[in-house]
């Protein structure tokens, strides 16, 4: 199956510093998503990007589905960007409806005030 | 419209009993999905229903798990009989449209499965 790696695993900020999260896959896919994983467990949709770039306030990402690779790009971080993010890529098999999405292991980031 | 919702929010069970976890999609969402993370670990895909019928089930551990979605709507998962390693966040998603289009999966807040 597709493999998803994402570095860092974790990182730790000062609030107001910017960062970089990158999502790497093994193969062609149909879309890829970013999650943040609140403190309460919850996966909140950041990003629905199988390709180009994309911008909602302070974070942006861009995927590159060519060279398979993904970036979140967060601006100023707050300490309530805390918490883990997850890169999901979604892909259908040949001939059918059925899909799934395979999920990194995650970025933990921590943001220090 | 309101989310994805998954009921209940946290079980806690012995081994040996059965617990039947509940999600409802997002209305008109005809695609729905089951991921579960256990011990800490990933994310992983458990099983995809288009309205009522299973159309891919490769990633359920074994057949202590059931799932089903009755008339397309709302869906269920049963654990029978629970096991230690079952322990884990079970979260569903749901999306729109077939997967010649946009896919994009919506999440529910997950069910914290603790078995003791």
């Amino acid at each position: 199956g597709i493999q998803v790696e994402q570095s860092p695993p974790d990182l730790i900020l000062q609030e107001g510093a910017n960062s970089t999260l990158r999502c790497n896959f093994s193969d062609s896919v149909n879309n890829l998503q970013w999650f943040h994983q609140n403190p309460w467990g919850q996966l909140i949709n950041l990003f629905y990007i199988p390709s180009g770039t994309k911008q909602n306030g302070r974070l942006s990402a861009t995927t590159v589905a060519t060279e398979r690779y993904s970036l979140l790009y967060i601006s100023s971080s707050q300490t309530t960007d805390s918490g883990v993010y997850f890169c999901a890529v979604g892909y259908r098999k040949l001939g059918t409806n059925a899909g799934k999405s395979t999920f990194g292991d995650g970025t933990t980031l921590t943001v220090k005030p | 419209e309101a989310g994805v919702t998954q009921f209940p929010s946290h079980s806690v069970i012995e081994k040996g009993q059965t617990v039947t976890l509940r999600c409802d999609p997002i209305s008109g969402h005809d695609n729905l999905y089951w991921y579960r993370r256990v011990m800490g670990k990933e994310i992983k895909f458990l099983l995809h229903f288009v309205k009522e019928s299973k159309q891919d089930e490769s990633g359920m551990p074994n057949n202590r798990f059931l799932a089903e979605r009755t008339g397309g709507t709302y869906s269920t998962l049963k654990v029978q009989p629970a096991e230690l390693e079952d322990s884990g966040v079970y979260f569903c998603a749901s999306s729109r449209r077939s997967w010649t289009g946009s896919n994009e999966q919506f999440f529910g807040p997950g069910t914290r499965l603790t078995v003791l």
